[in-house]
């Protein structure tokens, strides 16, 4: 059975900082993976989609890569700003629904 | 732009009752999706449809039911409310198994 691990599970950096977030999964034998941003009491909202066939995508301050063989993604965000304090999940779907890791609170002190 | 909408933000209901949460998206997607996600849990998928009429069981179906009868609009259906399903309840969208999903801005059910 798919299971995603976030590390860390929370992390505060000085705003302008440049950071990365970890995603691991156990099976690499999946289709895609996910990248939202959840707001404290709100839905989530995606920010990047990487087949399982692109080594990695990217939006704006944001970029993720993906290692399928490893099983592992990392979405890195540059030039941090309080904006961006927010929990960010990754999510992975094989040949069944997303199966998501609970998420790395991440804070961005001004 | 892409929507998915939920017929509520906040919701409070008394244990015993019977609840119905709605999900409506605007984008001609087959599948839909219903999670809840509780602190220190994660997201936990409760049941998901990929066609009108059709439905299967997620995670933690347990207590819940689904109904989808037309494309658009996915509800769930808790037939006695209890205090453990007190949470916040997801809904999404998407246009198959493996593609991009899309969230609603989830609905906060609280159960007394």
């Amino acid at each position: 059975k798919q299971e995603v691990t976030q590390i860390p599970a929370a992390l505060s950096v000085p705003e302008g900082e440049n950071l990365v977030l970890n995603c691991s999964f156990t099976d690499s034998a999946i289709y895609n993976l996910q990248w939202f941003r959840q707001d404290p009491g709100k839905g989530l909202t995606s920010l990047l989609l990487i087949q399982s066939s692109q080594r990695e995508q990217t939006s704006g301050r944001l970029n993720a890569s993906l290692d399928k063989s490893s099983g592992r993604s990392t979405l890195y965000i540059a030039a941090s700003q309080p904006g961006d304090s927010a929990t960010y999940l990754c999510a992975v779907s094989g040949n069944t629904p997303l199966v998501f890791g609970k998420g790395t609170r991440l804070s961005v002190i001004a | 732009d892409v929507k998915v909408t939920q017929s509520s933000r906040y919701l409070v209901k008394r244990t015993g009752e019977k609840v119905f949460l709605e999900c409506v998206q605007d984008m001609d997607h087959e599948n839909m999706f219903w999670y809840r996600q509780d602190p220190g849990l994660g997201l936990r998928l409760i049941y998901f449809s990929y066609d009108v009429k059709m439905k299967e069981k997620g995670d933690i179906p347990e207590g819940y039911s689904v109904s989808r009868e037309k494309k658009e609009r996915f509800s769930l259906i808790l037939e006695s409310a209890s205090t453990n399903q007190t949470s916040m309840y997801l809904c999404a969208s998407a246009s198959g198994i493996g593609f991009e999903q899309f969230f609603g801005p989830g609905t906060r059910l609280t159960v007394l």
